[in-house]
């Protein structure tokens, strides 16, 4: 089955720094690939999502970049606010399979 | 538009006890999945239910069951109760099976003393 591999586990930058975090995935057949936000005791909410025919998406700050040879893509978070604190967990999703799976997720602390 | 809504926010179980999860999926929504998300770890696939069957099922053993109702809502059965359940479980929809843009409700808390 897929494995999804995250990284780091925690990471801290100061308010205005970019912050990135990485994923692997195992599975060349995976074609969909979210992130999802998930603040304390709330629900996990998708912010971005990436398609296999594509190689880069941005929507405002945030910007996903994906490298479907090396099975690797990436969260790019540019000039951090506060509120952009919480555990972000990466996806992916194989047709075959039919299933979400998650990395181990990522805990972003903005300092101010 | 409420969004994905589950019910109960919080339980509490004895161990061998049965619990019974509910979720209504958002509207336009007829694809339901269901994750056991451990505290400090990634949501886990427990199975997916479309069309009032279960179309994939991840790694749990037969204890967690499910069903789906023809008005898309769905629920998660979990029959003699481990401590190991205890965990958020997460309910998510979307508009078809392909998983895109699912959508996740605020889960249940479900703690098994």
């Amino acid at each position: 089955g897929e494995n999804v591999e995250q990284h780091p586990s925690t990471l801290s930058v100061q308010e205005g720094d970019s912050a990135v975090i990485k994923c692997t995935y195992s599975d060349s057949a995976s074609n969909y690939f979210p992130w999802y936000k998930q603040e304390l005791g709330k629900r996990p909410q998708l912010i971005i999502d990436i398609r296999s025919n594509v190689g880069e998406k941005k929507d405002q700050r945030i910007a996903v970049t994906l490298n479907k040879t090396a099975k690797h893509f990436s969260l790019h978070i540019t000039e951090t606010q506060p509120e952009d604190s919480a555990v972000y967990f990466c996806a992916t999703y194989s047709g075959s399979a039919r299933q979400l799976t998650f990395g181990s997720g990522t805990q972003l602390t903005v300092l101010p | 538009d409420a969004g994905v809504t589950q019910s109960p926010t919080h339980l509490i179980k004895t161990r061998g006890q049965q619990v019974t999860l509910r979720c209504s999926p958002k509207s336009g929504h007829d694809t339901v999945s269901w994750y056991q998300q451990a505290l400090g770890q990634g949501p886990q696939f427990i199975f997916q239910y479309y069309e009032e069957e279960e179309r994939q099922r991840g790694n749990f053993p037969d204890r967690f069951s499910g069903h789906q109702y023809p008005n898309y809502s769905s629920e998660l059965n979990v029959n003699a109760l481990l401590l190991g359940d205890s965990a958020l479980y997460l309910c998510a929809s979307s508009h078809d099976t392909s998983g895109w843009g699912a959508f996740f409700g605020q889960g249940t808390r479900l703690t098994v003393v």
